[in-house]
Parts: C-alpha cells; structure tokens; sequence
C-alpha cells in the first residue's frame, strides 16, 4: 500500500482558500487519491477522490499531476466549521482493500 | 436510508470485562471494517468482514479480539478480558461490494470504549 505524507497541522482564517498537500510516491497504477475529513468524535467523512488532474465536487476540489506522485485538496472560502483533521489515502478502489490512514492535517480555521 | 450505525457510543468497562461493540452497515452494503484508533493518531485498520466470512484481519491482535458479520444481524467486534491500554475509539465502516466503492467508504459514529 502506497505511504502518504501531509503536513501535521494546518491554520488558516474564514474566507481564506486552503491547499493541503499529500505526497505517495509510491503511488501504484491502480490506486486511486481519496481524501476524508474527520470532526472530533465523529468517523471519517469521504470528501473527493480522483485518479487524475481535477475532480471538483461542491465541497472541494483535488487537483492531481500527471506523475501523480502528490495531490492538492482544496477547500475554497473556508470557514470555522472546516476545522477538523484531513486524511489523504491511496489505494485500489476496485481490490475490496481496507484503507490505510496516515497521521492526517489537522487544519484550524481562526475567525 | 440511514447510515452505519455503531453502537454503543460509549462504553464503560472495567479490566477483564468483556466488551461488545456492534455495527449496522449501509443498506445494501456487504462489506464493513473495523477501525482502531487512539487519541490523537490515525485510524487503524483491524479487520474486514463480509457476510458470514473474514477476508482479512491482518490488523487483529491475535489475543482477545474477535469479530464476525453475521447472516443475519450487525457485525460485532468482541474484546474479551480489557485492559486499560484497549481504550479507544472503534470505527466501523461499510462499503458496497468490491468495484463500486466510487463514493468512498461510509464511517460510522464510533464506540468509545473507556477501561477503568
């Protein structure tokens, strides 16, 4: 299974656009970029997942290179809400495989 | 249509009680995983089950913990005599069957289990 690496933490302000950045070098042909997002005391929440370029859904957008060896979620105009821990994971959607969680972002939106 | 339901959320037990932590996945979904995690860390994969059968439990300890998903009824991972350093948050999760898992992996609330 593909290692990812994000930044630990994260702060931004309301209204500010947020990039978080994920690197899997060792990324497999199959594997697919998933990103969740986890408030305190809740399970993770799938937010956007892509395989190539940009996915844009009405929550974030996930922008992804060709060599595919890192990703960028983007969260646009974020607010206090957005605080939370962000996972990025990669692995065969189509395998049936359990995901493997890293350590995450932990964004904090200031007001 | 409801989501994964967990339950309990929180569960108190003292060192060698046994712990039973139940989960409902999705409607229409045959496949749930157990997730482990501690404070401020990752979640970690335990187990992944599908109806009457363990596809892979690589992420089990291989003393004191068991689970199984059942023909009928919610998946149930069971702890048997806890210890303190099994206090955590429990997640389960469900999917779709293998192919379809386009929107992701649905989590449920979590059980937090408390060993005093």
């Amino acid at each position: 299974l593909a290692k990812t690496t994000q930044p630990i933490s994260m702060d931004s302000y309301e209204g500010q656009e947020v990039n978080i950045t994920c690197s899997h070098n060792n990324i497999a042909t199959n594997d697919y970029i998933t990103w969740y997002q986890q408030f305190p005391s809740q399970g993770p929440r799938f937010i956007i997942q892509g395989y190539k370029t940009k996915v844009t859904n009405e929550v974030a957008s996930l922008f992804i290179p060709a060599d595919r060896k890192s990703s960028t979620l983007s969260l646009p105009r974020v607010s206090l809400s957005d605080t939370a821990v962000y996972y990025c994971l990669v692995g065969d959607r189509d395998a049936g495989n359990m995901l493997t969680f890293g350590g995450g972002t932990r964004l904090m939106v200031k007001p | 249509n409801a989501g994964v339901m967990q339950n309990p959320r929180h569960l108190v037990r003292r060192r060698g009680q046994e712990a039973r932590l139940r989960c409902s996945p999705m409607k229409g979904h045959s496949h749930v995983y157990w997730y482990r995690q501690l404070p401020e860390e990752g979640l970690k994969f335990m187990v992944y089950l599908q109806k009457e059968n363990i596809i892979d439990e690589s992420g089990m300890p291989k003393e004191r913990f068991s689970a199984e998903f059942p023909k009928e009824g919610p998946s149930i991972l069971r702890i048997q005599q806890v210890v303190r350093g099994d206090s955590a948050a429990y997640f389960c999760a469900s999917s779709p069957t293998t192919g379809e898992t386009n929107y992701g992996y649905t989590f449920g609330s979590g059980t937090r289990l408390t060993v005093v």
